[in-house]
């Protein structure tokens, strides 16, 4: 099983929702990554987690709130949004952790939008 | 902070031609990855480099890493339409955990 699962694949919420983004890795990969792409940009890195731990945070806005509550799933919870954080919104895994992790395995992503 | 620029930024050539596309880093490469996405899809992995004067291949996909020029170079011979779609190239700043793209190079193969 070579594959990253992010749920949901579409969101749409308003400013005051509470939703949560959600992936699931079952390569036993302990580095997972949360990153944020705009249309006709490249993905931006937010959040990577080590064994669990939240070992980066990219000066993300705490309206972005990443968890990793077991070394399979990584969710990232979304409060407070604003149109602007409409994006597509990337998971993905590696089997190293640290410097040159190696191949990381992306999601097909979650597209949000903010209305 | 590491920068990788990409070049050109689109491509668009009949099928059949052979292409390149360039990354250039504004830093000491510690490795370099290859990467594809279709529009709005997940980023499919293609190959990655390692060593100055590494060269891979995946059937007419071919990489190599120029260390000292801090640049690699992607080389697709014979194109073929289900090479279309959007090429980035990453790296580590400074060998860190992160994982920087380029902007990304857009590839269109007319048939």
């Amino acid at each position: 099983d070579t594959e990253v699962t992010q749920t949901p694949k579409h969101l749409v919420m308003g400013m005051t929702n509470k939703k949560s983004l959600k992936c699931e890795q079952h390569m036993g990969h302990r580095a997972m990554y949360w990153y944020k792409q705009k249309a006709k940009k490249p993905p931006e890195l937010m959040f990577v987690y080590s064994y669990e731990k939240l070992s980066i945070n990219e000066s993300v806005p705490s309206r972005f709130s990443p968890e990793c509550p077991n070394s399979s799933l990584l969710n990232l919870h979304l409060h407070a949004l604003q149109p602007e954080d409409s994006a597509l919104y990337l998971c993905a895994s590696s089997k190293r952790v640290g410097g040159n992790t190696g191949e990381l395995f992306f999601g097909e992503g979650s597209r949000l939008t903010v209305l | 902070s590491q920068e990788l620029e990409q070049s050109p930024q689109s491509l668009i050539v009949q099928e059949g031609k052979n292409l390149t596309i360039n990354c250039t880093s504004s830093k000491t490469l510690y490795g370099l990855y290859w990467y594809k996405q279709k529009y709005g899809e997940g980023l499919i992995f293609l190959m990655m480099l390692q060593k100055g004067g590494e060269e891979k291949s995946h059937e007419k996909i071919t990489a190599k890493l120029d260390e000292k020029k801090q640049q690699s170079s992607l080389h697709i011979t014979a194109s073929q339409p289900s090479h279309a779609g959007i090429y980035l190239c990453g790296a580590h700043p400074g060998g860190s955990e992160k994982l920087v793209f380029g902007k990304g190079t857009k590839l269109t193969v007319n048939p």
